[in-house]
């Protein structure tokens, strides 16, 4: 059964970048699309981007200037990098699968709560 | 962006009553359309994905309908674990979007 888990820091200072690491455990990331979304009070949940296996990308055109998704095959681990952060930044940050069959989120990590806070 | 917007935003029901939440688009999605259940602190959980498709291990009280820009999901006979908030997901056009959610409480 596959299980993520995302990890990383809980407190980002303005302007700096917020680094997250989901790691991949229980299966391979071979044809998947790996995925990162925030949830907040004031936004609701909003997609940032993905991450195909192959290393193709796809990020949300409103984030697409400051987000970087990348991939570590050897480690299992795919990552987000949110460059020149904000208040509006802080969420809770997921990473999840996506898959086209069934063509929805079917696994998903607990999520993770960034603040960004001087 | 497609706009999803949820009806009711919030909803309060018993257990054993049979409840329905609407998903309206901004435009055709045709059937690209899932639902998930969400508890607090807990992450979103799959229930729908292609409008109608009952992900396995979703009770069979679940169940999704609708295509074009209407969609509902509705519960037949709520239990005491359904109470929670649901959203629905496009994924016709990127960027992939949500709904609002529908808090769903016990009465």
């Amino acid at each position: 059964q596959v299980q993520l888990q995302e990890s990383g820091p809980g407190l980002v200072k303005p302007s700096e970048t917020l680094s997250l690491t989901c790691n991949v455990s229980g299966g391979s990331l071979s044809q998947y699309y790996w995925t990162w979304i925030r949830q907040s009070p004031e936004k609701g949940l909003e997609y940032i981007g993905y991450i195909y296996y192959s290393g193709s990308t796809n990020y949300n055109r409103s984030l697409r200037d400051r987000v970087t998704i990348s991939l570590d095959r050897s480690k299992t681990q795919f990552s987000l990098r949110l460059g020149s952060v904000s208040a509006e930044d802080s969420a809770v940050y997921f990473c999840a699968r996506y898959q086209p069959q069934p063509d929805a989120f079917d696994v998903w990590g607990h999520g993770i709560k960034v603040t960004v806070s001087s | 962006d497609v706009q999803l917007t949820q009806s009711p935003s919030f909803l309060s029901a018993s257990v054993g009553d049979r409840v329905t939440i609407t998903c309206r688009t901004t435009r055709d999605i045709s059937f690209y359309l899932a639902w998930y259940q969400q508890k607090p602190g807990k992450a979103p959980s799959l229930l729908i994905s292609a409008a109608s498709r009952l992900q396995s291990g979703v009770p069979s009280r679940f169940s999704g309908s609708g295509s074009g820009t209407e969609f509902t999901l509705t519960i037949s006979s709520l239990q005491p674990e359904d109470f929670a908030t649901y959203y629905c997901q496009q994924l016709n056009v990127f960027p992939i979007t949500f709904g609002q959610g529908t808090r769903l409480d016990i009465k």
